[in-house]
């Protein structure tokens, strides 16, 4: 079936160096893409979204990148924090009853 | 206040017991999900309403029945609680049901079952 995937479930980065999650997704149809980030005992949160007419997407310290020639997302975080630790989940959504698909989550671990 | 909110926060509970959580949104979102997170973070969906009418019903035990009694409310029951059921179930609401405008989650409940 269709999936979304991401490359690397955890990742390390050094204070404020910028980070980079990427995420593979299998479903062309797919008009929808959004970065949630969830903290330790909370829910998702929506951080950043993009349409599939568009290629990038800028929002404070973040940007999302679509690349539909291979079917990739990312999500650039520039100076990294440590309030930026988290699990980051991609999803995709093509408007069909499934709604958002979620994949499997990247750990983003920052290191002093 | 809280767009999304599902009580309780913690729930721990014994095998064979039966056990309700709760979901309300104030947004005015006509689509409400129920999502069980394992211990790996990976998001599954259990059960979707549309307007109080069921869209989704994944392969879930039918153990589990959601309850709609109207669109900000989606409860979720569960009779014979398993081991297995212990996880993190978040309660997320939509406006429509594809997904084209994003789900605002609640905090999480998580279950706990010894």
């Amino acid at each position: 079936g269709e999936s979304v995937g991401l490359h690397l479930p955890t990742l390390s980065v050094q204070e404020g160096d910028n980070s980079i999650i990427n995420c593979a997704y299998s479903n062309s149809a797919s008009d929808y893409f959004i970065w949630y980030k969830q903290e330790s005992g909370k829910g998702p949160q929506f951080i950043i979204d993009i349409r599939s007419n568009m290629d990038k997407r800028q929002g404070q310290r973040v940007t999302v990148l679509l690349n539909k020639t291979v079917k990739h997302l990312s999500l650039q975080i520039a100076a990294t924090q440590p309030g930026d630790s988290a699990v980051y989940f991609c999803a995709e959504a093509g408007g069909g009853a499934d709604g958002l698909t979620f994949g499997k989550g990247t750990h983003l671990i920052i290191q002093p | 206040d809280t767009a999304v909110s599902q009580t309780p926060k913690y729930l721990v509970t014994q095998m064979g017991n039966d056990k309700s959580i709760k979901c309300e949104q104030n947004l005015g979102h006509d689509t409400m999900y129920w999502y069980k997170q394992d211990s790996k973070k990976f998001l599954k969906i259990m059960f979707s309403y549309n307007n109080k009418e069921l869209i989704i019903n994944e392969t879930v035990p039918n153990r589990f029945s959601p309850k709609s009694p109207d669109k900000a409310h989606l409860n979720l029951h569960i009779n014979s609680l398993e081991l297995g059921d212990s996880a993190v179930y978040f309660c997320a609401s939509s406006q429509g049901a594809g997904g084209l405008y994003g789900y605002t989650f609640g905090s999480g409940t998580r279950l706990t079952v010894v």
